[in-house]
């Protein structure tokens, strides 16, 4: 089954501070990972995804196929970066997005 | 474009009543939609995928008489919550499947209260 977890509800981190979010995965197939990011009183938005192999305000996110990981990482961590994370799996023939239940990220000034 | 409009915002109705919320790609044509709740800190639930001109894909567990979805066109899908009840109270957003170059695209969301 598909499945996405992300261990933390809440990570609240200062100005500066480097910041991981916890992103694992179950599935038997070949993946395709996403963050999204929600701002407050914003809709999601696309953040990365694991096969732009990019880099997005400073984040970015590997895919470890050994550990089923996509973990979310930033250096040095802003203020404007607090928000909501939700990590996401495509997986299979069909278009469906499965989310992991989100991590709060806090940065405090 | 990729604009997904989602109406209304919010809404509050009474136990037993039904309630209609719309998605609509606005500048583009989408044969697809998924529609997912999203109970308070929690993630997003699929619930079901409407399909233009056939029936909506439910998923697991989901009640399709409560949750009546159709595809009325290209451009619009509709959940309908019937005969609601306070545990239907919640957030309700509306996905187009993803585009070359704009990945999939979130309406802004409903927030249902049911008193």
């Amino acid at each position: 089954a598909q499945r996405v977890t992300q261990p933390e509800k809440l990570l609240s981190v200062f100005k500066g501070a480097p910041v991981e979010l916890k992103c694992n995965y179950s599935y038997s197939g070949s993946p395709e990972l996403f963050w999204y990011v929600q701002y407050s009183r914003q809709r999601l938005q696309l953040l990365l995804r694991h096969i732009s192999r990019e880099s997005i305000k400073g984040f970015t996110a590997d895919l470890n196929k050994g550990e089923t990981s996509f973990h979310l990482k930033k250096p040095f961590a802003q203020e404007e970066d607090s928000a909501m994370y939700y990590c996401a799996l495509r997986g299979g023939a069909t278009n469906k997005l499965i989310f992991g239940t989100g991590t709060l990220l806090a940065v405090q000034p | 474009g990729a604009v997904v409009s989602q109406h209304p915002s919010w809404v509050i109705c009474k136990s037993g009543t039904s309630v209609k919320i719309e998605c609509r790609s606005l500048d583009f044509q989408a044969t697809t939609m998924f529609w997912y709740r999203q109970f308070p800190k929690q993630s997003l639930m699929l619930m079901a995928t409407s399909n233009e001109g056939s029936k909506a894909t439910y998923e697991q567990g989901v009640e399709k008489d409560k949750f009546l979805i159709n595809h009325a066109s290209l451009t619009l899908s509709t959940l309908t919550v019937t005969s609601a009840h306070p545990e239907d109270s919640s957030f309700y957003i509306c996905s187009a499947p993803p585009r070359v170059n704009y990945g999939y695209t979130f309406g802004s969301g409903t927030r249902l209260t049911v008193v």
